[in-house]
């Protein structure tokens, strides 16, 4: 039973345009999140995370929303480039836990 | 740079020959990690220690096992591979604020792809 969620196996977005990643959580105890950027024979690098008591935290070209109620989050990049291409893991912790569950990944193409 | 290594990059064994894979950091973190992902799959969490503490997830084969014996260095053991184990070994760390409460993100290694034949 998947806890995160990203029901997008892929995104397709032209440059300089906004793309939108979205992730789901099932697990009420979760109140911190992460998004994570892997590029092909990379580990998975940190990209933004966000604090429940928070709703949106924003880093550059890269927004991420919170919706607590709908346990529902999202990533924003605005403007897309090339070089965003990868794929994209959310994932989720509950306080206390030093382990984090990981979505299954959305991967992101950039199209020049 | 600090960074977190793992090795081999690939690693080929065959069916039931027991295999080990390496990771080191240099960032002097005391939380380390082990992860499992197949193809387009999430990665799962294996097992994490925090400091010398070892912390199993509850559904992670006896098959797996690991060492830390300091710091910099934590191991994963394969006992007796089966080719449903062929998969990317990610391993990562992180460093606790003390029980605060507080999180800090992981940083990962590049991955171990290990094959079974």
């Amino acid at each position: 039973d998947q806890q995160v969620k990203q029901n997008s196996p892929s995104l397709s977005v032209q440059e300089g345009r906004i793309s939108i990643l979205n992730c789901d959580y099932t697990n009420s105890m979760f109140d911190y999140f992460l998004w994570y950027k892997k590029y092909p024979a990379e580990g998975p690098t940190f990209l933004i995370s966000i604090s429940s008591i928070k709703d949106k935290n924003e880093d550059g070209r890269f927004t991420v929303f919170l919706n607590k109620s709908a346990k529902h989050l999202s990533l924003h990049i605005v403007p897309s480039q090339p070089g965003d291409s990868a794929v994209y893991f959310c994932a989720a912790s509950a306080k206390g836990r030093q382990n984090f569950v990981f979505g299954p990944g959305t991967r992101l193409s950039v199209l020049p | 740079d600090a960074m977190v290594i793992q090795n081999p990059r690939y690693q080929v064994t065959q069916f039931g020959k027991p295999v080990t894979l390496s990771c080191s950091q240099t960032l002097n973190h005391n939380v380390m990690y082990w992860y499992q992902q197949k193809s387009s799959q999430a990665p799962k969490l294996l097992f994490h220690y925090y400091d010398k503490d070892f912390n199993n997830e509850a559904d992670t084969p006896d098959n797996f096992q690991s060492r830390r014996p300091n710091t910099s260095f934590c191991f994963l053991d394969i006992r007796s591979p089966g080719l449903g184990d062929a998969a990317m070994y990610l391993c990562a760390t992180s460093r606790d604020l003390g029980g605060t409460g507080d999180y800090n993100e992981q940083f990962f290694g590049p991955g171990t792809r290990l094959t079974v034949l």
